[in-house]
């Protein structure tokens, strides 16, 4: 079965500084693995995906993450951070065979990004 | 708005009643999923369609929980006699097939069902 740790519960950065949110995960074979970002009162968004090629994906308002396979980690990053990046990040990953079509999610982590 | 809607986006009940929630999703996407999250957690997968047929059904879809999509385009999931363990928030996603890749899930703002 499948699995995603995010470690960090929340993460606290000041504006113009760079951000990484963690995420590790567990699958059998190679994984499809997503970022979305859920702020209040609201459904998730889509930020990126990692299929694959190169390890590192580029998505929405400037959050980028790095596939590591041998560290089986997917990390989501930005250079600068934004006030408006605070939301609730989850990473999801799902098998690339098998596995049927559903996402497991990890528990999030919630950015603060204070001036 | 040509996302993924779903209504009703509050819902209050008793314990014992039965409540219907309904999902419309984006209108060119074959695949619908349901998923559960409660305070705390991220979403907890339940069931998933492909068009009218039901593919795949989590083990946390006791048999209180029935989902239907009869067209294959809007989706209704069901809870009969809820329990004050059923309070959460009730996510429906959509997806599309195309060029046999993977395509990412776009979910909707969720039902927020509340037990007393």
């Amino acid at each position: 079965a499948q699995s995603v740790a995010q470690p960090e519960d929340q993460v606290n950065v000041a504006e113009g500084n760079p951000l990484t949110v963690k995420c590790t995960y567990s699958v059998s074979g190679n994984p499809y693995l997503f970022w979305y970002v859920q702020y209040p009162n609201r459904g998730l968004q889509f930020l990126l995906k990692y299929i694959t090629g190169d390890n590192l994906v580029k998505g929405s308002y400037g959050f980028e993450a790095e596939f590591n396979k041998s560290q089986t980690s997917f990390h989501l990053k930005k250079p600068s951070a934004l006030v408006s990046d605070s939301a609730l990040y989850f990473c999801a990953v799902r098998p690339f065979t098998g596995g049927g079509n559903k996402l497991t999610f990890g528990t999030g982590t919630q950015l603060k990004v204070e001036l | 708005d040509t996302g993924v809607s779903q209504d009703p986006r509050h819902k209050i009940t008793k314990r014992g009643q039965n409540v219907t929630f309904r999902c419309d999703p984006i209108s060119e996407h074959n695949r619908l999923y349901w998923y559960r999250q409660t305070l705390g957690q991220g979403p907890e997968f339940l069931t998933y369609f492909q068009n009218e047929a039901q593919l795949e059904k989590s083990r946390l879809l006791s048999d209180r929980f029935s989902a239907e999509r009869p067209k294959g385009s809007f989706s209704t999931l069901e809870i009969q006699r809820t329990e004050q363990g059923d309070s959460a928030m009730y996510l429906c996603a959509s997806s599309a097939i195309s060029g046999g890749a993977y395509n990412e899930q776009f979910f909707g703002p969720g039902t927020r069902l509340t037990v007393l």
